[in-house]
């Protein structure tokens, strides 16, 4: 089945300790997009990649690193500089960057850092 | 600047009846799209529908029908006869392409429908 997947689902880290979320997708898409998610609020845009090894900033990418070495791969790094890492992290795709295309999202990864 | 407001933080409903969720948005931009998302307690969010903005027409499918007016800037969902698997939290979301091409989604906040047996 063509889909998204984010691993792990539920990650714990210690403060000053940088993790590596993963986002794998099948669907071919071009564009790729992370997204933090707090409770009770909307999604807000870390980074996204309109095509292989190229990204850019979204809203609050400050804390956070990405590479996109292969089109179904877009990992994000969240680094010991992200000073409220706390969150619920959300991958999605699309066929391209472009205001029409709707976005296909993965199962999220739960980050708490202890 | 744009925005999507989505006043109604909760609603509760007992099945079989109808609910509409509301959607406003703000925008300069005179071509754009709207969509709305569902998000289960699975966490994954799920497309439901996208509208542009020269296409007023109002949508049917099954029991989900949406109501986009440009006058006001709202664009709102209505569920009809509402069942206990639709309860989630829905997003409502706007997309332009400024004229720099950065990449722009807006969601609202969000409504959390409850629907009770």
């Amino acid at each position: 089945d063509g889909g998204i997947t984010q691993s792990p689902k539920y990650l714990f880290r210690k403060e000053g300790q940088n993790v590596t979320l993963s986002c794998e997708q099948n669907l071919n898409h071009d564009a790729m997009y992370w997204y933090r998610q707090d409770p009770g609020q909307g999604l807000r845009l870390i980074y996204y990649s309109q095509i292989v090894n190229d990204f850019q900033k979204g809203d609050i990418a400050e804390g956070y690193s990405v590479s996109r070495e292969k089109k179904e791969s877009f990992p994000l790094t969240v680094t010991s500089a992200q000073k409220n890492p706390t969150a619920f992290y959300l991958c999605a795709s699309s066929r391209s960057v472009g205001s029409y295309n709707e976005q296909f999202f993965g199962p999220g990864t739960r980050l708490t850092v202890l | 600047a744009q925005k999507v407001t989505q006043a109604q933080t909760e609603i509760s409903v007992v099945e079989k009846e109808d609910v509409t969720l509301d959607c406003v948005y703000e925008t300069r931009d005179t071509t754009y799209y709207l969509f709305w998302y569902k998000q289960p307690p699975s966490g994954e969010l799920v497309f439901l529908i996208r509208r542009n903005s020269f296409d007023e027409q109002n949508e049917i499918s099954g029991r989900y029908s949406w109501n986009f007016q440009k006058s006001t800037s709202s664009f709102n969902f209505t569920i009809t006869a509402s069942q206990v698997v639709d309860s989630a939290v829905y997003f409502c979301a706007l997309s332009v392409l400024p004229m720099d091409s950065s990449y722009k989604l807006i969601f609202g906040s969000g409504t959390r429908l409850l629907v009770r047996p």
